[in-house]
């Protein structure tokens, strides 16, 4: 079974800061990999995804994410944060059925 | 905005009941997928439909049904609510295209069971 995991529940910066949300995967065959979003009492926002190609992929707001083949990972960066990026982040992978694993999430608080 | 959209938002059910919650997949997505999302976890994969039929289940027990109509809207029917069915239900569209497209989610429906 394919599957995602999110080491940190919660990750904290001040804001300007660097933030890096982690996440490690496991799947058999190609990974197809994905970053959510989710604001309080809303539904996941698509960030970006990895199909194949170029290792660091830019997504939506300023984020982008480190594919790592050899350590298995997945991060998601974003260089200078904000506070409007306080949020829950979810790190997926879709396998041959097309269903989403997620990881356990991990909430990101920006403190000003 | 994604473009999905669930009703309702919000609805408290007695324990024993049966719930239909709803969803409008996005213009072009012939594909909706229906997870749930218990509190302080990540959503669960319940089920998925393409073209009206069911093309894979997660580990849901059978209560637990769906439909999807000509449109691609879609149905998320529970029946005989359990309390442990309180949770988030989001409705995800995409286009069967391959693995590698994104799946746009609805705002979610709040199901609370009492």
């Amino acid at each position: 079974a394919q599957s995602v995991a999110q080491p940190e529940d919660q990750v904290n910066v001040a804001e300007g800061n660097p933030l890096t949300v982690k996440c490690t995967y496991s799947v058999s065959g190609n990974p197809y990999l994905f970053w959510y979003v989710q604001y309080p009492n809303r539904g996941l926002q698509f960030l970006l995804k990895y199909i194949t190609g170029d290792n660091l992929v830019k997504g939506s707001y300023g984020f982008e994410a480190e594919f790592n083949k050899s350590q298995t990972s997945f991060h998601l960066k974003k260089p200078s944060a904000l506070v409007s990026d306080s949020a829950l982040y979810f790190c997926a992978v879709r396998d041959h059925d097309y269903k989403l694993s997620f990881g356990a999430g991990t909430t990101v608080t920006v403190r000003a | 905005e994604t473009g999905v959209t669930q009703s309702p938002t919000h609805l408290i059910k007695t324990r024993g009941q049966q719930v239909t919650l709803r969803c409008s997949s996005q213009s072009g997505h012939n594909t909706v997928s229906w997870y749930q999302q218990a509190l302080g976890q990540g959503p669960q994969f319940i089920f998925q439909y393409y073209r009206e039929e069911e093309n894979g289940r997660g580990n849901f027990p059978p209560r637990f049904s769906g439909l999807q109509f000509p449109n691609y809207s879609s149905e998320l029917n529970v029946n005989a609510l359990e309390l442990d069915d309180s949770a988030l239900y989001l409705c995800a569209s995409s286009s069967y295209r391959g693995a590698n497209t994104e799946a746009f989610f609805g705002q979610g429906t709040r199901l609370t069971v009492v």
